[in-house]
């Protein structure tokens, strides 16, 4: 159980396109998912927590005009990298949360973005 | 500023030791702790949940939390080479995790 699943799992792009990245809870109802980024030897970054039907709420710094994110469902939650620079070239990783209670979090396999 | 913390490593023991991971956070109202283990290039994944203080075992793995001292720490018995990888450590603030910057393991066979 508690199977979240993310797609695509790579994507190459040229500078200044639009990127989707799609994150589904497969065998759960997720209220909350969340977006990571990870860019090489460096730790998890938490960009933004999505909550199904309401906007979501980003961290310091992640420009939400640029990392738009919809959470449509209780199963799906995408992540839309608009204008993609070369530096947005990363890791990025969602995870989602049971609708239980447990605070456990539960991650997809991640998308590996190269903007070339 | 919520800071989680542990030794960067790498950290490397040899086949059927035990390896011993720490982790300090620095907000004394957190509830809710969590260790993910990461090979090189895949996502985290989920090893041990610990809410309370003391130990919680679950297999090779053993996880100890003493919130005065405001620390966590996750310990492998019996390390083995697929054991390699990083191991991070996530706190849960508010409903969201911060995660240490993670510390290398490497079992040597």
């Amino acid at each position: 159980g508690a199977v979240v699943s993310q797609h695509p799992s790579r994507v190459i792009c040229k500078s200044g396109t639009s990127v989707k990245i799609e994150c589904r809870s497969l065998d759960f109802q997720a209220t909350t998912m969340f977006w990571y980024r990870q860019f090489p030897k460096q730790s998890l970054m938490l960009m933004a927590t999505s909550n199904e039907g309401s906007k979501a709420t980003y961290e310091q710094g992640v420009e939400k005009d640029k990392f738009l994110i919809n959470h449509a469902s209780l199963t799906l939650s995408t992540l839309t990298v608009t204008s993609a620079h070369p530096e947005d070239s990363s890791f990025y990783i969602c995870s989602a949360r049971t609708r239980t209670g447990s605070m456990e979090q539960f991650f997809g396999p991640g998308t590996r973005l190269t903007v070339l | 500023q919520k800071e989680v913390e542990q030794n960067s490593g790498p950290l490397s023991v040899p086949e059927g030791a035990i390896a011993s991971l720490n982790c300090t956070y620095s907000d004394r109202v957190s509830q809710s702790f969590f260790w993910y283990r990461q090979y090189s290039g895949k996502s985290p994944e989920l090893i041990m949940s610990i809410y309370s203080n003391g130990d919680k075992e679950d297999g090779r793995f053993t996880a100890q939390l003493n919130k005065a001292s405001q620390y966590v720490s996750l310990l492998i018995r019996d390390s083995q080479p697929s054991d390699s990888a990083t191991y991070l450590c996530a706190v849960n603030f508010g409903g969201q995790f911060y995660f240490g910057t993670g510390t290398s393991l490497t079992v040597i066979p």
